[in-house]
């Protein structure tokens, strides 16, 4: 089993939707998580940290499930400006400061 | 403005001849790391470091150094590159206190013909 998993997509949606992304991972061991977001050709941004209750940021909400081992995106009410792909990204242990990066998922957000 | 700055941008070069891609960033961070990204592969750590003269192997480090004499600064160096090292490449950095995300360098498009 790969130690960070995505569908790669491509998720393509209708402006104002709903979508949601997963990500599992092998360690149960790792404590931190973090979406990223990639724009075409540039570099990855943090999106946002994942926290176990579970956290929103406006449109955006992530979620932990430990006992599954993975996390999730949820995007409301899609524009088109959040068309990227987003990267799931974990920290294996704790003390460590490498970080594991899904391959990522595409979002194409559609007029 | 808090940045990585990465030097070039693009480059293409033939088999064989030595180069350096500088990185630089303005924050006093003490991690950096360098990644390269493949399409369908993801992105993958090369070398990072945790301080000044502190430097460890990430997933893929053959066919690459690093070095680390100043806290800012943290090139990354093909020695001798290949057609299998034509890639993009990233440097990021980060404090070392708390676990904290990485701050991404504009990255370096390497064509090695």
């Amino acid at each position: 089993r790969k130690e960070v998993e995505q569908d790669p997509g491509p998720f393509n949606v209708p402006e104002g939707a709903t979508v949601a992304f997963n990500c599992t991972y092998s360690n149960s061991a790792s404590q931190s998580f973090f979406w990223y977001r990639q724009d075409c050709r540039k570099e990855p941004k943090l999106l946002m940290s994942v926290y176990s209750s579970g956290n929103e940021d406006g449109r955006f909400t992530a979620q932990l499930n430990r006992a599954s081992q993975y996390i999730s995106l949820l995007i409301r009410d899609s524009k088109l400006s959040d068309s990227a792909t987003y990267l799931c990204v974990v920290v294996p242990e704790a003390g460590s400061y490498q970080l594991t990066f899904g391959k990522g998922t595409k979002l194409s957000v559609i007029p | 403005e808090a940045q990585v700055t990465q030097n070039p941008r693009y480059l293409i070069t033939v088999t064989g001849k030595k180069l350096t891609v500088t990185c630089s960033q303005n924050m006093n961070h003490e991690y950096m790391s360098w990644y390269r990204q493949d399409p369908g592969l993801g992105l993958r750590q090369i070398y990072y470091s945790m301080n000044v003269e502190v430097t460890d192997k990430g997933d893929v480090p053959e066919g690459y150094k690093v070095s680390r004499k100043e806290k800012r600064n943290f090139p990354l160096i093909l020695e001798s590159p290949s057609p299998n090292q034509t890639s993009l490449y990233f440097c990021a950095s980060s404090p070392i206190h708390g676990v904290q995300p990485q701050h991404f360098g504009d990255g370096t498009r390497l064509s090695i013909l």
